[in-house]
């Protein structure tokens, strides 16, 4: 029940393509999703996160669509540029209880943006 | 501003080794996380530490590995003796509550031959 379950594993996109990374997950006590962003010989690094009273958050060319009742989140990059190509993770948290700040992610999806 | 400091950034051993690893987290940071990733399991979390204190470590893989956290800039990793499933990337993360965000280092790049 703790699982954030993500696909694709990896994905080829055009420059100026819309990837679309799509997660799903089983804990309603998840509150808070972010997307982490991680680039070859560094760690992940936060992108942007969505709490589940809202649909919908945008940050620049990147958006999370959230489902509360379908319990799946997903992150769409616009305009997609080759500088986007790193590895894309999901993950979810709760609040409160032996899971206080613990952060259960995604399995990743490699991104590639060609020219 | 200082991020996360991870050392080494590469650790080459022989099976059987101590090896630790060593992280400062980012100033003023009460929440300290170390991970560890591969390309089986991804990221999984091993522990974590609140104001120098071990909250959860249900994620240790075996009595092999501890982690000790002396002051609010200094933690450890350690795996004794070490084994070649034990070869991954291992990061550790800092943050200012629960409910900021976790900053990651890059991470120590473990080999065990």
């Amino acid at each position: 029940q703790q699982q954030v379950k993500q696909s694709p594993q990896s994905l080829i996109v055009q420059k100026g393509g819309i990837p679309i990374i799509n997660c799903a997950y089983e804990n309603t006590a998840f509150d808070y999703f972010p997307w982490y962003q991680q680039f070859p010989g560094k760690g992940p690094a936060l992108l942007i996160a969505i709490r589940p009273d809202v649909s919908e958050k945008k940050e620049g060319r990147f958006t999370i669509s959230f489902n509360k009742s379908a319990k799946q989140f997903s992150l769409h990059i616009m305009d997609s540029q080759p500088g986007d190509s790193a590895t894309y993770f999901c993950a979810a948290k709760t609040w409160g209880g032996t899971s206080y700040g613990k952060l259960t992610f995604g399995q990743g999806t490699i991104l590639t943006v060609h020219p | 501003d200082a991020g996360v400091i991870q050392s080494p950034r590469h650790e080459v051993t022989e099976m059987g080794q101590e090896v630790t690893l060593r992280c400062k987290p980012i100033s003023g940071h009460d929440y300290l996380f170390w991970y560890r990733q591969t390309m089986m399991r991804g990221l999984e979390l091993l522990i974590y530490f609140n104001n120098n204190v071990p909250i959860d470590d249900s994620g240790m893989p075996e009595d092999r590995f501890s982690a000790k956290m002396p002051n609010a800039s200094f933690s450890t990793l350690k795996i004794q003796p070490s084994e070649p499933r034990d070869s991954a990337v291992y990061f550790c993360a800092s943050s200012f509550g629960p409910s900021r965000p976790q900053h990651f280092g890059d991470g120590t790049r473990l080999s065990i031959l």
